[in-house]
């Protein structure tokens, strides 16, 4: 089955931009997602790509896609304290509406 | 005008009780999910419906138990809870927009603790 694969932790300070990297194995993932989980809350979605799209710009997001190597990025810009979440990268193998959520990267944005 | 809503947000029961958790969605969505978060905040898909009809089904003990009375609810019910089946579940619903991305919408969770 889809592995997906995120680091966990990741340290910025406001204002810098930060980089939430992910890798999938199947190939056959039409779209790729990233979701938001701030504490105590359901996910929410942020943004997502077309898997033959490389690039994605959503105001302050930017999704990068490197499918021969099945690596996913989110570049958020500016980073603000109310980013300190949880980012989860998501893959649909084939497609369709199951979803394989990565490990989860936590972000702590520091004044 | 809660999108996704689940009850109770909190559960705490002993070892061998049956329990059963529920979500509503008022978005009109024809597919609805159920999730299991643990410590590690790890999200695993355990159940997914479609207009009632089960069609995702991992790879879940048998005292777990979905139920969609229609296609706006779907409950989850525990047999014989066990210490390990303790995590925040989470309930979620989308629209089958048939090989079109889908935005799927979460409830803000129930967290089990089983004593």
């Amino acid at each position: 089955g889809e592995d997906v694969e995120q680091s966990l932790f990741l340290s910025v300070r406001e204002g810098d931009s930060s980089v939430i990297n992910c890798t999938y194995t199947d190939s056959s993932s039409t779209y790729l997602y990233w979701y938001k989980q701030e504490p105590g809350a359901g996910l929410q979605l942020l943004t997502y790509i077309f898997s033959n799209m490389d690039m994605k710009q959503d105001q302050r997001l930017t999704v990068l896609l490197n499918k021969k190597d099945k690596h996913l990025s989110l570049r958020i810009a500016d980073t603000q304290t109310g980013d300190s979440a949880i980012y989860f990268c998501a893959a649909s193998p084939g497609g369709g509406n199951k979803l394989t959520f990565g490990t989860g990267t936590q972000l702590k944005v520091e004044l | 005008d809660t999108a996704v809503s689940q009850t109770p947000k909190y559960l705490v029961t002993q070892m061998g009780n049956d329990k059963s958790i529920k979500c509503e969605q008022n978005l009109g969505h024809d597919t609805m999910y159920w999730y299991k978060q643990d410590s590690k905040k790890f999200l695993k898909i355990m159940f997914s419906y479609n207009n009632k009809e089960l069609i995702i089904n991992e790879t879940v003990p048998n005292r777990f138990s979905p139920k969609s009375p229609d296609k706006a609810h779907l409950n989850l019910h525990i047999n014989s809870l066990e210490l390990g089946d303790s995590a925040v579940y989470f309930c979620a619903s989308s629209q089958n927009l048939r090989g079109l991305a889908s935005e799927q919408f979460f409830g803000p969770g129930t967290r089990l603790t089983v004593l």
